[in-house]
């Protein structure tokens, strides 16, 4: 069973301050890291993806990955109110066609103002 | 936006009876995948469709089946609807490796 677990939350952090996500999967076979976020009530969006060992920008949004622990992380820098949701940790676990995604049950996070 | 549509919007269904739900994948994407979301849950995936054919498959029974079509819209057909199957359905379409969802269909089986 391909597994992908997230601290479960709730997480609240002022604002201004840096959020930070984990996620842990089991297959180290997997390919490709996504992270979405998600309104209440609204689809997944994707914030970041990210396929290799290191960090990856983008804006307020720093993703980082761990393929030898297995870990996957969002750090979210002077967050605001409008970030306040649910955020899914999802990985591909299929290699060539068949994009599978194996999603994590997803960390609900407040940004207090 | 992502460009992907879904309808309906809502959809409330008796146990035992059956629904058709419909997406349409953003342009150039040929890959449509459909994903199940309960409540407080990730999404959980059903199937995948490529070029008009099944591409993959997750953990749901038969009763669950889908089509794509040429224009590579798709379908997601559920037989004998049960309780549980009160969820989010969510489809995503995909060119390459990342996945786009559109809105959604919430499915309420009474």
């Amino acid at each position: 069973q391909k597994e992908v677990e997230q601290n479960s939350g709730p997480l609240s952090v002022p604002e201004g301050a840096i959020a930070s996500l984990n996620c842990t999967y089991s297959d180290r076979g997997s390919q490709s890291f996504f992270w979405y976020r998600q309104y209440s009530g609204k689809s997944p969006e994707l914030i970041m993806s990210i396929y290799s060992n290191g960090d990856k920008e983008d804006g307020r949004f720093t993703a980082q990955l761990n393929k030898a622990s297995q870990y996957v992380s969002l750090l979210i820098r002077d967050s605001q109110p409008s970030d306040s949701a649910t955020y899914l940790c999802a990985v591909n676990h299929s290699p060539g066609s068949a994009r599978q995604l194996t999603f994590g049950s997803g960390t609900q996070l407040t940004v207090l103002p | 936006e992502t460009g992907v549509t879904q309808s309906p919007t809502h959809l409330i269904k008796t146990r035992g009876q059956q629904v058709t739900l419909r997406c349409s994948s953003q342009s150039g994407h040929n890959t449509v995948s459909w994903y199940q979301q309960a409540l407080g849950q990730g999404p959980q995936f059903i199937f995948q469709y490529y070029r008009e054919e099944e591409n993959g498959r997750g953990n749901f029974p038969p009763r669950f089946s889908g089509l794509q079509f040429p224009n590579y819209s798709s379908e997601l057909n559920v037989n004998a609807l049960e309780l549980d199957d009160s969820a989010l359905y969510l489809c995503a379409s995909s060119g390459a490796d990342t996945q786009y969802f559109g809105p959604g269909t919430r499915l309420t089986v009474l």
